[in-house]
C-alpha cells in the first residue's frame, strides 16, 4: 500500500511570503489531518478533515493558514502571510478508523 | 482534559543496553495509548499501541502496557540498537468523535556501538 504522499519535502521562503503544502492519503482513508511540530516539541493538530468536511479546525490560526480538501482527497495547507514562529515541519496523516494513523514525511518549512 | 507527559531526553545508551522511557497520561474516559518513532528527517512511524487497560502492544522488540492504575504507557526494550536511534512520541487518542490525538514533547534516543 503507498504511504501518504507530502511535498515539497523542504521549504525556505522569507517572512510575509506565502507557502502551500499538498498532501495526498492513503487510498481509501476518509480523514485527513494536518499537524504542526515545531522542533523540539510533540506535533499539534491544525486540522482535520472528514472526507471534504472540516472536524476540528480549532489550533489553526485562521487568520493566517488555511486548508481545503477538494474532492475528498487530496488536500492543500497555505500560510499567507508567513511569519518567523511558522518556521516547522508540517505533517499529513491519513486514516480509515482513526487508530490506524498513517503520517507522511513532512515538510520543513523555514521562515526567515 | 488530555495530556501526555514523557521522561525528558536526550537519553544515551550503548548498544544492547536495555531501555526504558517513561510516560503518563492524564484523559478523561478510557484513552487508547500509542507509541510513535520518528527517524531524523522523516515523518512518525506507529511503533506500537494499546487499546485498553493490561493491553501490552508490542513492535520490533519494543514493548508497552497500558496501566490504568498508575495511568502509565512505559516504553522498553531488552537490549537496543545502533539502528533504533530516533525520537520516540507517546501519545494518547480520546476516544471521542474526532479521535484526536495528543503527544508528548518526544525523547531523543541515541545508542552508540
Amino acid at each position: 500500500e503507498a504511504g501518504v504522499a507530502q511535498s515539497p519535502r523542504y521549504k525556505i521562503i522569507e517572512k510575509r511570503q506565502s507557502v502551500a503544502f499538498w498532501c495526498n492519503p492513503i487510498s481509501g482513508h476518509a480523514t485527513l489531518y494536518w499537524y504542526q511540530q515545531i522542533l523540539g516539541q510533540g506535533p499539534k493538530l491544525l486540522i482535520q478533515f472528514q472526507n471534504n468536511g472540516v472536524v476540528d479546525d480549532s489550533q489553526l490560526p485562521k487568520d493566517r493558514f488555511s486548508a481545503e480538501r477538494l474532492k475528498g482527497v487530496d488536500s492543500t495547507l497555505k500560510i499567507q502571510p508567513a511569519k518567523l514562529e511558522d518556521s516547522a515541519m508540517y505533517l499529513c496523516a491519513s486514516s480509515r478508523t482513526g487508530d490506524d494513523r498513517r503520517f507522511g514525511q513532512g515538510t520543513r518549512l523555514t521562515v526567515v | 482534559g488530555n495530556s501526555v507527559t514523557q521522561m525528558e531526553g536526550p537519553v544515551t545508551l550503548s548498544e544492547e543496553a536495555f531501555l526504558t522511557i517513561n510516560c503518563t497520561y492524564t484523559a478523561t474516559g478510557y484513552p487508547s495509548l500509542f507509541w510513535y518513532v520518528q527517524y531524523p528527517g522523516e515523518g512518525l512511524q506507529l511503533l506500537l499501541k494499546a487499546t485498553k487497560a493490561d493491553d501490552k502492544g508490542s513492535n520490533k522488540g519494543f514493548e508497552a502496557t497500558y496501566r490504568k492504575e498508575t495511568t502509565s504507557f512505559h516504553l522498553e526494550k531488552g537490549s537496543v540498537q545502533v539502528s533504533d536511534s530516533a525520537v520516540y512520541f507517546c501519545a494518547l487518542s480520546d476516544q471521542t468523535g474526532a479521535n484526536n490525538l495528543f503527544f508528548g514533547t518526544g525523547t531523543r534516543l541515541t545508542v552508540i556501538p
